[in-house]
């Protein structure tokens, strides 16, 4: 079965300082890995996935993950944190199943933006 | 495009009675998933429908059940409501085909007095 670790419940950064949100996931198989963001009162929103390929990627607001296989994990990166940045983020994984993928999400990490 | 939209948005109801959620997905999207997300248990995976049929299912009790039409719009279904059921419930969308991202309503506040 697979599931998700977010160590940080809360990570508090001052602006325009760099930040990481960690994530480690767990499964026997290959896997798709995704961070969404939740702003109150507001359902998910996708801020990058990563399916097959390069291991880098970037997604919106300036955000970046790195899939690393041999340590199981798909750390979010941002070099420059902003305001508007406040929100908890949402590491997930699925297995691949054609279409019938279903999210295993972490418990989350509230980002604080300190001005 | 619209997205995906969940009515109602905020319910109270009390213990032992029934809810009814719906959520509307993307136009064309034929796949609608339910989440729940509570403080203490984050967010999990209710079940998935496809095509008017239920492909996957977490582990949740019978009493949550759910349904897709025919236009693909989905309800799910609390019986006997219990205090621990107090929740955001999430719908998301997607395609349904090979992998797709799935897009998130905004949630239905609800709240088991």
């Amino acid at each position: 079965a697979q599931s998700v670790t977010q160590l940080d419940s809360q990570v508090p950064v001052f602006e325009e300082a760099p930040v990481e949100l960690r994530c480690n996931y767990s499964s026997s198989v290959s896997v798709y890995l995704f961070w969404y963001v939740q702003y109150p009162n507001q359902g998910l929103q996708l801020l990058l996935k990563y399916l097959s390929g390069s291991t880098l990627v970037k997604g919106i607001n300036g955000f970046e993950a790195e899939f690393n296989k041999s340590q199981t994990s798909f750390h979010l990166r941002k070099p420059s944190v902003h305001i508007s940045d406040t929100a908890e983020y949402f590491c997930a994984v699925s297995e691949p199943n054609f279409g019938n993928e279903k999210l295993t999400f972490g418990t989350g990490t509230r980002l604080t933006i300190i001005p | 495009k619209a997205g995906v939209t969940q009515t109602p948005r905020y319910l109270i109801k009390t213990r032992g009675q029934q809810v009814t959620l719906s959520c509307s997905p993307i136009s064309g999207h034929r796949s609608v998933s339910w989440y729940q997300q509570t403080p203490g248990q984050g967010l999990q995976f209710l079940f998935e429908y496809f095509s008017e049929t239920q492909r996957n299912k977490g582990n949740f009790p019978g009493r949550f059940s759910g349904r897709q039409f025919s236009n693909s719009r989905s309800e799910m279904n609390v019986s006997t409501l219990e205090l621990g059921d107090s929740a955001l419930y999430l719908c998301a969308s997607s395609p349904g085909q090979v992998y797709n991202e799935q897009f998130f309503g905004p949630g239905t506040r609800l709240t088991v007095l």
